[in-house]
């Protein structure tokens, strides 16, 4: 499978407790997107990566959330100290950017996380 | 304000009957503009791609079409089937950097 590849694919854990989720992008892809989607909402952007550098983060992304690519493949999102609030489905993408324009947009299946 | 607008939120139709759906943006400067199709508890699933120079954009049974100037665009969906069931999602790419901002999606049901 050369897909967009996201684990784990749900994850329910208790408010407090620290989560990981991994995604694995298209393997020549050189951003890496992630997005927060909650019921009903189009997906909010967190942050991007073009290779390993982040470039972006949106103000949605508190300190208690942190993203890594490192070596400018796979990527890994943490989130901290859960709280009931970030239960959400999140997405990553990949894509080619080349001269400002960035190609076709592949999305994994999402990683559904659950805060009790 | 850079905000995509969809209509409707959401939509029920029957089988084999057409529809249009709606994205209305105030992103600028415009780079492209995005159809996606998500289908419940999956990924969104990339149907077209258009930029500024190009009004319509086909993808078998799906046909968007885009007007820069009013900057309106919309999804047309020919002789719909069950499995057109789905959340249609508008991104819309900003300016040199490529910012794309998404459409909370139009949530479409088709009935036998």
């Amino acid at each position: 499978d050369t897909g967009v590849s996201q684990n784990p694919r749900h994850k329910i854990t208790k408010r407090g407790q620290n989560v990981t989720f991994r995604c694995d992008p298209i393997s020549e892809h050189n951003r890496l997107y992630w997005y927060r989607q909650t019921l009903g909402q189009g997906p909010e952007f967190l942050t991007y990566f073009q290779n390993e550098a982040q470039l972006e983060k949106s103000r949605l992304l508190s300190d208690r959330f942190s993203a890594e690519r490192p070596k400018g493949s796979f990527s890994t999102l943490e989130i901290q100290r859960t709280e009931q609030g970030d239960s959400a489905m999140y997405l990553c993408a990949s894509s080619f950017y080349r001269d400002y324009y960035t190609g076709e947009l592949f999305f994994g299946e999402g990683s559904r996380l659950t805060v009790l | 304000k850079n905000q995509v607008e969809q209509s409707p939120q959401s939509l029920i139709i029957l089988e084999g009957k057409n529809c249009t759906l709606q994205c209305n943006y105030t992103v600028s400067p415009f780079s492209n503009l995005r159809w996606y199709k998500q289908d419940t508890g999956r990924g969104p699933v990339s149907l077209t791609i258009m930029t500024f120079s190009e009004n319509t954009k086909s993808n078998g049974r799906y046909t968007a079409t885009l007007d820069a100037d009013t900057k309106q665009s919309s999804l047309h969906i020919t002789a719909s089937q069950l499995s057109d069931s789905a959340s249609y999602i508008c991104v819309v790419s900003r300016g040199v950097f490529d910012d794309m901002r998404f459409g909370a999606g139009t949530r479409l049901t088709v009935k036998p």
